[in-house]
């Protein structure tokens, strides 16, 4: 099966610095990639969704200016929270798609941010 | 507006039979998703259903009624490493995933 990778597994941050994650498929081309973030004990909460080479559309209720998405490349895609605070601790979590007629999204493993 | 329905928590014994169901109503239809997800980890995905029926694959099936806006996901001879959440997500005409909150599976020996 396709593979998707995502760096860090875990991160632990002061409040107030930056955070960059990368989400890379090892296998494929994405032409999609997906940022979720996850709380404990509930469900996936799509951040953003962007495809290569353009900008991504965010969610209602998700900063743009404070998560910053970048797909550079049909294998890469960054997820960088600025000025993080302890509210933005979570499980984030990257998903692939190949495109044309499969739907199936890839996850890597996610990325648990402690903010202190 | 969107919405998935499972239940929160379920419990079963080693070796016995289970289904979790999940209803949807979505902006238009495009296929249901089940993903499996551990503790602490990524989800994994299990099916795919877009048209009517029973989709069986090894111990693990799933079944898709449009009409009723419903699925289930059917797990045979449980293992004590089934324990997990379930995810039930439902693609819509945009083709972005509707996620529920996911079932969480106890299995008891």
């Amino acid at each position: 099966g396709a593979v998707v990778s995502q760096h860090p597994s875990r991160v632990i941050c002061k409040s107030g610095t930056s955070v960059k994650i990368e989400c890379r498929s090892l296998d494929f081309q994405a032409t999609t990639m997906f940022w979720y973030r996850q709380f404990p004990k509930q469900s996936l909460m799509l951040m953003a969704t962007s495809n290569e080479g353009s900008k991504a559309t965010y969610e209602q209720g998700v900063e743009k200016d404070k998560f910053l998405i970048n797909h550079a490349s049909l294998t890469l895609s960054t997820l960088t929270v600025t000025s993080a605070h302890p509210e933005d601790s979570s499980f984030y979590i990257c998903s692939a798609r190949f495109g044309g007629e499969s739907y199936e999204q890839y996850f890597g493993p996610g990325t648990r941010l402690t903010v202190t | 507006g969107q919405n998935i329905d499972q239940p929160t928590e379920m419990t079963a014994t080693e070796g016995a039979i289970v289904q979790i169901n999940c209803t949807y109503q979505t902006s238009g239809f495009n296929g249901l998703f089940w993903y499996q997800q551990h503790a602490g980890e990524a989800p994994t995905f299990l099916s795919y259903n877009v048209l009517d029926g029973l989709e069986e694959k090894g111990r693990f099936s799933s079944f898709l009624s449009r009409s009723k806006g419903y699925s289930y996901l059917l797990l045979k001879e449980l293992q004590m490493k089934d324990s997990a959440s379930y995810l039930c997500a439902a693609m819509d005409s945009n083709y972005q995933l509707i996620w529920g909150a996911g079932t969480k599976l106890i299995i008891k020996p």
